[in-house]
């Protein structure tokens, strides 16, 4: 158990389709993250919640959109996508306080794009 | 460009010898540096970190080496055993108000029985 839940674990979609990715953390953390990683590459950061907030997009396509109802639950909607966003999908939460601390992150969604 | 560089994809080590896993920044506002480990199917998970003001930090067979003037930090892993062959990322944080890692590509690790 490792206090953030993603859900689905795997997801295929077609171009024309739109899905949610779910994520959910039982740690008491005030923020969350999107993190895309691909193939052979670094993490790369998509969006940060800092108390439901959004205080961080980097330059993500605008056919990703994040929703964060509550600072324990994070959604990343997703529409008309192509096959390079084919890709594992991370969520990841932290607590931010004065104190350095380390990000807790999800198992991952799977997504294919076809 | 890439901030965080882990310059080996992969490494590959006898079982009860020596893992020695490397990490290079350009940032110098980097203050703190964590390294994460990531099994296949699972997401990272947080395996030890060092602040800036310090130059090691151990956490039983886990190690982890900074040198602000190379910009260059390490993992030691010893002795390695198989269960730790995995993918090992080393991330990154600015000081200041922004919180987010900064993440090199990975190294994957294989520890031979």
């Amino acid at each position: 158990e490792t206090g953030v839940t993603q859900t689905p674990r795997h997801l295929v979609m077609g171009m024309t389709n739109k899905k949610s990715l779910k994520c959910e953390q039982h740690l008491g953390h005030n923020a969350m993250y999107w993190y895309k990683q691909s193939a052979k590459k670094p993490l790369e950061l998509m969006f940060v919640y800092n108390f439901k907030e959004q205080t961080e997009n980097n330059s993500v396509p605008s056919r990703f959109s994040p929703e964060c109802p509550n600072s324990s639950h994070l959604f990343l909607h997703l529409h008309t996508l192509q096959p390079e966003d084919s890709a594992l999908y991370l969520c990841a939460s932290s607590q931010e306080t004065g104190a350095n601390s380390e990000a807790f992150f999800g198992q991952g969604t799977r997504l294919t794009v076809v | 460009d890439q901030q965080v560089k882990q310059n080996s994809p992969s490494l590959s080590v006898q079982e009860g010898r020596i893992s020695i896993l490397n990490c290079d920044y350009t940032n110098s506002m980097f203050d703190y540096f964590l390294w994460y480990k990531k099994y296949p199917a699972e997401g990272p998970t947080f395996l030890i970190s060092i602040s800036s003001i310090k130059d090691k930090n151990e956490d039983g067979r886990f190690t982890v080496f900074l040198n602000k003037s190379a910009k260059h930090l390490s993992l030691h892993i010893v002795p390695s055993q198989p269960g730790d062959s995995a993918v090992y990322f080393c991330a990154a944080r600015e000081s200041g108000s922004a919180r987010q890692l900064t993440f090199g590509s990975g190294t994957q690790l294989t520890v031979l029985p």
